[in-house]
């Protein structure tokens, strides 16, 4: 089952822009976690924000939580080239278990 | 590195045949989990074991199973393999449970001709 949905499914931007991805969920979730892929290689652990935060920082990463809306935000700022890659978010479906998204394709454009 | 390695990197087979995947995770990490990601499904949770325990379980095939060893090592074994099994298959670890962070391996790309 897919809790977590990623918006949008790609997103084109020049270097040196900001990057908004968000994500929306279904169920009730302890945290929420941002993961980054680069082609065909394994997930890399971004920020996770736990259900009682609302805003959580990491170098140009921003994190947003609204529960209320169960969604959540990742904001890029001054995008790099090395940025180009998927971003995942993933939530806690009870059970001891992750559920990711599908992902948003970010390509920077130099 | 994020310290899980996983073996083969690349693995081409038959439909029909068995494979096994192994995992070594991050140093004193009790949890293993094991993901399915293909370009239809998406990134699949299979199942995770916790100090050689069963934890939880995905999506995971009754042809397909896995286990973890005392030494915390996991394997996942793939059998009566059929050309939509091809993906790339993950290996994660975490100290404890899926509220923490998880560390992912390189991956093992299945193919099945």
């Amino acid at each position: 089952s897919q809790q977590g949905e990623e918006d949008p499914q790609a997103l084109s931007i020049q270097e040196g822009e900001n990057a908004t991805m968000n994500c929306s969920y279904k169920t009730s979730i302890n945290n929420l976690q941002w993961y980054r892929q680069n082609s065909g290689r394994g997930l890399v652990h971004l920020i996770l924000i736990r259900s009682n935060e609302r805003e959580k920082h990491s170098g140009r990463l921003r994190v947003t939580l609204d529960t209320s809306k169960k969604s959540s935000s990742l904001l890029i700022t001054a995008s790099r080239a090395a940025d180009t890659a998927s971003y995942f978010c993933a939530t806690d479906e009870g059970a001891q278990k992750l559920v990711f998204g599908q992902g948003t394709r970010l390509t920077i454009n130099p | 590195d994020s310290g899980v390695t996983q073996t083969p990197k690349h693995l081409i087979t038959a439909t029909g045949q068995r494979v096994t995947l192994r995992c070594s995770p991050r140093s004193g990490d009790l949890s293993v989990y094991w993901y399915q990601q293909s370009l239809d499904q998406g990134l699949q949770f299979l199942i995770q074991y916790y100090n050689g325990e069963e934890r939880a379980k995905g999506n995971i095939l009754e042809r397909f199973s896995a286990q973890q060893f005392p030494d915390l090592h996991s394997e996942l074994n793939l059998s009566s393999l059929e050309l939509g099994d091809s993906a790339l298959y993950f290996c994660a670890s975490s100290a404890a449970d899926s509220y923490n962070e998880q560390f992912f391996g390189p991956g093992t790309r299945l193919t099945v001709l």
